[in-house]
């Protein structure tokens, strides 16, 4: 069975610090991953995409990183903000069909 | 483009009603998913669709739930005889699928309360 978890679940941090959450899936024949961020009561948002030939992806002060052999991703969140507050979520596409998503981890970064 | 729509974005409605939700994706977007979140869980894949074709669907999924998308535009998705555990967000994400990015877009979503 194709499973995605997320560690840790809940996360709080002082504005400023840099943090890591991690994703971890069953499979390691994967299509791509895409690191989700989602408000509260909110549909989500797309942050980056790693397709399974890449290592790596940056958007602004975000930092996606995928490791297939070892079945992991990483996002990495510089310089956090209170604005970062959300719950962000991994999804797994396997085999290029549907995605599989973790539970996620939600974030709360104090001013 | 005003990205993927949802509507309604809330439905209560009492058990054993049917209920309908419509999604209009990203209108070059091929693909068109359905998904259901519960509170503090991740999105729950119902199924999706290719162009009017639905290639998958979830194995969870009960004889209750129907979805459509008869012209490889705008879907549907219908529960019928709705149980109180039916109740949760109702999502919608489309994607330009085989362009080896895939980039999931989701909709604000439809929030179903059974009573």
């Amino acid at each position: 069975k194709q499973e995605v978890t997320q560690i840790p679940a809940a996360l709080s941090v002082p504005e400023g610090e840099n943090l890591v959450l991690n994703c971890s899936f069953t499979d390691s024949a994967i299509y791509n991953l895409q690191w989700f961020r989602q408000d509260p009561g909110k549909g989500l948002t797309s942050l980056l995409l790693i397709q399974s030939s890449q290592r790596e992806q940056t958007s602004g002060r975000l930092n996606a990183s995928l490791d297939k052999s070892s079945g992991r991703s990483t996002l990495y969140i510089a310089a956090s903000q209170p604005g970062d507050s959300a719950t962000y979520l991994c999804a797994v596409s396997f085999y290029g069909q549907n995605f599989v998503f973790g539970p996620g981890t939600r974030l709360s970064v104090l001013p | 483009d005003t990205g993927v729509s949802q509507n309604p974005r809330h439905k209560i409605t009492k058990r054993g009603q049917n209920v309908t939700f419509r999604c209009d994706p990203i209108s070059e977007h091929n693909r068109l998913y359905w998904y259901r979140q519960t509170l503090g869980q991740g999105p729950e894949f119902l199924t999706y669709f290719q162009n009017e074709a639905q290639l998958e669907k979830s194995r969870l999924l009960s004889d209750r739930f129907s979805a459509e998308r008869p012209k490889g535009s705008f879907s549907t998705l219908e529960i019928q005889r709705t149980e109180q555990g039916d109740s949760a967000m109702y999502l919608c994400a489309s994607s330009l699928g085989d362009s080896g990015a895939n980039v999931l877009t989701f909709g604000a979503g439809s929030r179903l309360t059974v009573l």
